[in-house]
């Protein structure tokens, strides 16, 4: 079957790092996004990886590995207005769209 | 700005109620996609259409059934709702030529089914 891991839930203090992880099983791969999902808001589109490496963007950078299935969403000098859910989601061979359970980010002052 | 508009962010129907959820975007995009959203799961598409009159069956579209009359406009239809049909549903739109297939999501429609 087809799997997204994320955590469920990660703490972390303003002004800190944080980095999110997201493990995959898929039929294939067409590349992974990150999503942003405020509380009672629409997802709104992070990133894209199709290749592996660093791609970054501001504040937010995002990492893949196809080799290992893995990718990582890094967020720097956190804002409190980074609180929310990040969701990871991979393109499988029919171009599909798998998305994990998403990842809750709390930031405390 | 690019915008998807979901006609109810809320919605208390009864169960075995027809229920419509109405989705527009502005964008011209050729890819429309409804997906429900419940707690400690990924999101799920319902259906999907590629175009005008078409529509897919996604990874669970029992229980629904979409219309897409108007290339703005898709339409998900509940014929008789259920209580486990209570959950989010999401509306999204994509570019067909995007390279990156970036989704834009309306807000959510709230539905309860009672």
């Amino acid at each position: 079957g087809q799997n997204i891991d994320q955590p469920t839930e990660m703490t972390a203090t303003e002004g800190a790092i944080v980095q999110i992880n997201c493990t995959y099983q898929t039929s294939g791969f067409n590349g992974l996004f990150w999503y942003q999902q405020h509380a009672g808001e629409a997802p709104t589109f992070l990133s894209y990886n199709v290749l592996d490496g660093l791609e970054e963007k501001g504040r937010f950078s995002s990492f893949l590995s196809r080799s290992k299935g893995y990718s990582y969403l890094l967020l720097k000098e956190l804002q409190m207005k980074d609180s929310a859910s990040y969701l990871c989601a991979v393109m499988d061979s029919n171009y599909q769209l798998i998305w994990g359970a998403g990842t809750k980010l709390i930031i405390k002052p | 700005d690019v915008k998807v508009t979901q006609s109810s962010r809320y919605l208390v129907k009864r169960t075995g109620e027809k229920v419509f959820l109405e989705c527009v975007q502005d964008m011209d995009h050729e890819n429309m996609f409804w997906y429900r959203q419940d707690p400690g799961l990924g999101l799920r598409l319902i259906y999907f259409s590629y175009d005008v009159k078409m529509k897919e069956k996604g990874d669970i579209p029992e229980g629904y059934s979409v219309s897409r009359e108007k290339k703005e406009r898709f339409s998900l239809i509940l014929e008789s709702a259920s209580t486990n049909q209570t959950s989010m549903y999401l509306c999204a739109s994509s570019f067909a030529g995007a390279d990156t297939g970036e989704l834009f999501f309306g807000e959510g429609s709230r539905l309860t089914v009672l």
